[in-house]
Order: structure tokens, then C-alpha cells, then sequence
């Protein structure tokens, strides 16, 4: 059973189009994530949502928009592709901080790699 | 900020020890250790707590100066499965772990 799945696993584009990346976990975890991942292996995170509601929005271009239909899902939109999107999309989840704020592990889907031409 | 690694990377032979430090200018709440094989996802190693509490795998020891906001991860008696890059990620009072750049690990037989 894998945890956190990503699909395509590669995605390859051309300038202009939108594609749809779509991520699931059977973890039972509350909170999922979006990280990008450059090609000098940079991983910054993107977005976070905890029980469907966005909670950390970093400086992304509007041309990103997350959605999360429900805790196990997270997908990803990408409207208007540029040569810079090219990269892999990391999706990622964990248990959400306990009442002591003690953080959780993330467990981390098998990356999308997008290419835009 | 990003947290600073060092080094950036290492190349050891089999059995071995190396250490991989991670510095933040900032306060911090918790570091975060992962390491990422090539093609591959970054896979959890450990979490240190402010306060003393980690959570992890019981073959990998770690550090966590609060006071000096570092923590450095050792491996010892290295194997060739440890290859990979390791990346440390900070964590403040925000909820979101920002990483460093990575230490590449490699492990000569």
C-alpha cells in the first residue's frame, strides 16, 4: 500500500498549457503539503493545508493554485506553464502539531517531475 | 531563512564516521533531518524538539544546541546505504520547515 501517491509521475509540457498534478495519502494524516524542487535540488515549500484549509500560502505565483477536497487529497493546478515551473513537485503529509506543539514527520509522495518545453 | 549546511559534501569509505552540521539565524523550534537518494523522495531520519524530546530512527544520532540554534546529525560506522543527500530543515514558531541546501553523502566500498 503506497502512503502518499502522486500522479503522473512525469509530465511534459509546453509553454502556455495547464496541467493538473493530484496527490493522496492513506495515512490518516490532517495536514498535507506542496514542495517544489528545483534542479540544484533546492526543496521549498509552496503550500500547506490542515483538514482542507489552507495554511501557509508562500510566495507562489498565482498561476499555482492549490485544492484540497478533502484531508487525503491535495491537488495542484498550474495555469499558464513557464519554462521556470520546470522542476519535481513534492507532496507530502503528517500528523498535524499536538496540543504541545510537538511537530510530526512528513512523509513524502514519490515526486512529480514536470518538464515545460 | 534558509539554515546553512556544512559540508556541502562528503565522500567517505565504508565504516567510516561523518557529521553534517545545520546552523539557523533565528530562533528556532524544532530541526528536521531527511535524506534524499537520487531519483528518490527524502525520507524522515529524525526531528529534534526544543526542549530535549527527539523522534526518530534509533541508528541515527543527532544534536540540537538550542542556544546556538545547531543541530548536527552523525553517522557512524557508515555503509554504503547511507549515500544520498541529507538536508536539515528548521522549523520556527510558523509551521512550515524551511530546508538548507543539502549534504551530499557518498560512501566508497
Amino acid at each position: 500500500d503506497t502512503a502518499v501517491s502522486q500522479t503522473p509521475k512525469y509530465l511534459v509540457t509546453q509553454m502556455g498549457n495547464d496541467k493538473s498534478i493530484k496527490c493522496e495519502q492513506n495515512l490518516g494524516h490532517d495536514t498535507m503539503y506542496w514542495y517544489k524542487q528545483d534542479s540544484k535540488k533546492f526543496l521549498k515549500i509552496m503550500f500547506s493545508y490542515n483538514n482542507k484549509e489552507l495554511i501557509i500560502n508562500e510566495t507562489v505565483p498565482n498561476r499555482f493554485s492549490p485544492k484540497s477536497p478533502d484531508k487525503a487529497h491535495l491537488n495542484l493546478h498550474i495555469n499558464s506553464l513557464e519554462l521556470g515551473d520546470s522542476a519535481v513537485y513534492f507532496c507530502a503529509s503528517s500528523l498535524k502539531k499536538d496540543f504541545s506543539g510537538s511537530s510530526y514527520e512528513q512523509y513524502f509522495g514519490p515526486g512529480t517531475r514536470l518538464t515545460v518545453t | 531563512q534558509q539554515p546553512v549546511q556544512s559540508p556541502q559534501a562528503v565522500i567517505l569509505r565504508e565504516g567510516e564516521d561523518a557529521v553534517i552540521n545545520c546552523s539557523s539565524s533565528k530562533a528556532l523550534y524544532s530541526v528536521h533531518w531527511y535524506r534524499q537518494k537520487h531519483g528518490e523522495a527524502p525520507v524522515f531520519l529524525m526531528i529534534l524538539l526544543k526542549g530535549g524530546e527527539q523522534k526518530g530512527h534509533e541508528k541515527i544520532s543527532a544534536s540540537f544546541n538550542e542556544k546556538k540554534q545547531q543541530s548536527s546529525l552523525y553517522l557512524t560506522a557508515s555503509q554504503l546505504s547511507y549515500s544520498g543527500t541529507y538536508f536539515c530543515g528548521t522549523e520556527n514558531w510558523a509551521d512550515k520547515i524551511i530546508f538548507g541546501k543539502g549534504t551530499r553523502l557518498h560512501i566508497l566500498p
